[in-house]
């Protein structure tokens, strides 16, 4: 079982509407990472959190530590929101600020 | 303004030649890792250095060396490349120490898609 899970895997929208990703993780974590990744390009983080929220324009990250998970939400989409968002923890145990990534979630909002 | 600057972008090998992988940071950082992304999977670590003239093996390090040159710079070599080494491969930089690095944010570079034929 991998120890960083989104969901869902792809994810399609209209242009507006409101996205949640979710994520999963069962190892004792110090910070959770939000990436984006366009296609053909190069990762970029959105958010760094170890507790509560935190928002960047129409971005809204939350993270339960209790429940070990973590929500990405994006209001108002637009087709330029269409990226891979990746999940990624920094676990308690391992070395050197090493993270552990999900699989992604491919978001394609249409227009 | 550069953050992680990685080169090349794009790279075809043939089975058995070799190559280097730069990666160069301008943020003062510490640490710096080396991921491969492949399909369907998560980035994964190869190889990772804390600081300078320190390196350490991640998760998938088998036909991988690094060289930690300097405190910016963190090279990427495969000495005879296999078609098992097709992948997109990742630079990153954070800052902090001594378990610090936890709260501070990942960079990524631009990536270098990797052909091995």
């Amino acid at each position: 079982k991998n120890e960083v899970e989104q969901s869902p895997q792809n994810l399609t929208a209209q242009e507006g509407e409101f996205i949640t990703i979710n994520c999963s993780y069962s190892v004792g974590i110090s910070a959770l990472h939000w990436l984006q990744q366009h296609p053909g390009g190069g990762i970029v983080s959105l958010f760094m959190l170890s507790s509560g929220k935190k928002k960047h324009g129409r971005l809204i990250a939350t993270i339960n530590i209790q429940e070990k998970h973590s929500s990405l939400h994006i209001t108002a989409s637009h087709p330029r929101d269409s990226a891979v968002y990746i999940c990624a923890v920094r676990a308690h145990r391992g070395s050197q600020g090493n993270l552990i990534f999900g699989k992604g979630t491919k978001l394609s909002v249409k227009p | 303004n550069a953050g992680v600057t990685q080169t090349p972008k794009f790279q075809v090998l043939k089975t058995g030649q070799s190559m280097t992988l730069q990666c160069a940071q301008d943020m003062n950082h510490n640490s710096m890792y080396w991921y491969r992304q492949d399909p369907g999977m998560g980035l994964r670590l190869i190889y990772y250095s804390a600081s300078e003239g320190t390196t350490d093996k991640g998760e998938v390090p088998n036909g991988y060396n690094v060289s930690r040159l300097n405190k910016r710079e963190f090279s990427l070599r495969l000495e005879s490349a296999a078609p098992s080494q097709t992948s997109v491969y990742f630079c990153a930089s954070r800052g902090g120490t001594g378990g610090q690095e936890s709260n501070t944010e990942a960079f990524f570079g631009q990536g270098t898609r990797l052909t091995v034929v």
